[in-house]
């Protein structure tokens, strides 16, 4: 079974904080694939990025990185001098390589808010 | 490319009615799923496909009837609606990958049903 935990239900800062999102996940998949999505205010579901099990490579996005650590199961998201607009809820998902497993399975998800 | 299309984007149902959801991409991806998301629960996992003809349940499919009679359509039937159903719907689609590849889920903008 998969299962994808974010601790963080809520996170507030300030403008120009920086702020970590926390994911953590299990599979007894050898090879899987990690996401993170993001919910403004508006309802609809951006993805942001996707990593795969066996590139451990962490990734800068302009503002936004990603640690992957297999040893830990962690996948976690980091955005730079936060801005008002980054205020949304974050969502990390995991899925399998086949089958049911292949539909991703969400965590509960992080609300950020950014306050000016 | 109109990616997903869910439709309606809202509805108001009273208690034992039915109705479905649609649920249409023209990706041609094989996986399709729907989601309902309630507050703090993140995204659940109602029923899947994973082709034509090929659907199974979830992790809260009570309530709920799936049929994929067609690479691009997946509707999502309520037989008699009840205030638990109240929530937003999402579908969701993605492409299956040979060997390491894969993709992330591309999602509708949602569905937001209230059952009174």
């Amino acid at each position: 079974a998969q299962k994808v935990t974010q601790a963080q239900t809520e996170i507030s800062v300030v403008e120009k904080e920086d702020v970590t999102l926390d994911c953590v996940y299990e599979t007894r998949d050898t090879t899987y694939y990690l996401f993170w999505y993001k919910q403004p205010p508006s309802g609809e579901l951006v993805f942001l990025i996707r990593r795969n099990s066996f590139d451990e490579q962490n990734e800068i996005s302009g503002r936004y990185s990603w640690n992957f650590q297999k040893s830990t199961s962690s996948f976690n998201f980091t955005i730079t001098a936060s801005q008002v607009v980054d205020s949304a809820v974050y969502f990390c998902a995991l899925r399998g390589p086949s089958g049911g497993s292949y539909i991703p399975t969400f965590g509960r998800g992080t609300s950020l808010i950014v306050h000016p | 490319n109109a990616g997903v299309t869910q439709t309606p984007k809202f509805q108001v149902l009273k208690t034992g009615q039915s109705m479905t959801l649609q649920c249409a991409q023209d990706m041609n991806h094989e996986y399709m799923s729907w989601y309902r998301q309630d507050p703090g629960m993140g995204l659940r996992l109602i029923h899947y496909s994973v082709g034509a003809g090929i659907t199974d349940q979830g992790e809260v499919p009570n309530g709920y009837n799936v049929s994929r009679s067609t690479t691009e359509d997946f509707p999502l039937r309520l037989l008699s609606a009840a205030p638990s159903q109240t929530s937003v719907y999402f579908c969701a689609s993605s492409y299956v990958g040979t060997g390491a590849r894969g993709t992330e889920a591309f999602f509708g903008q949602g569905t937001r049903l209230t059952v009174v």
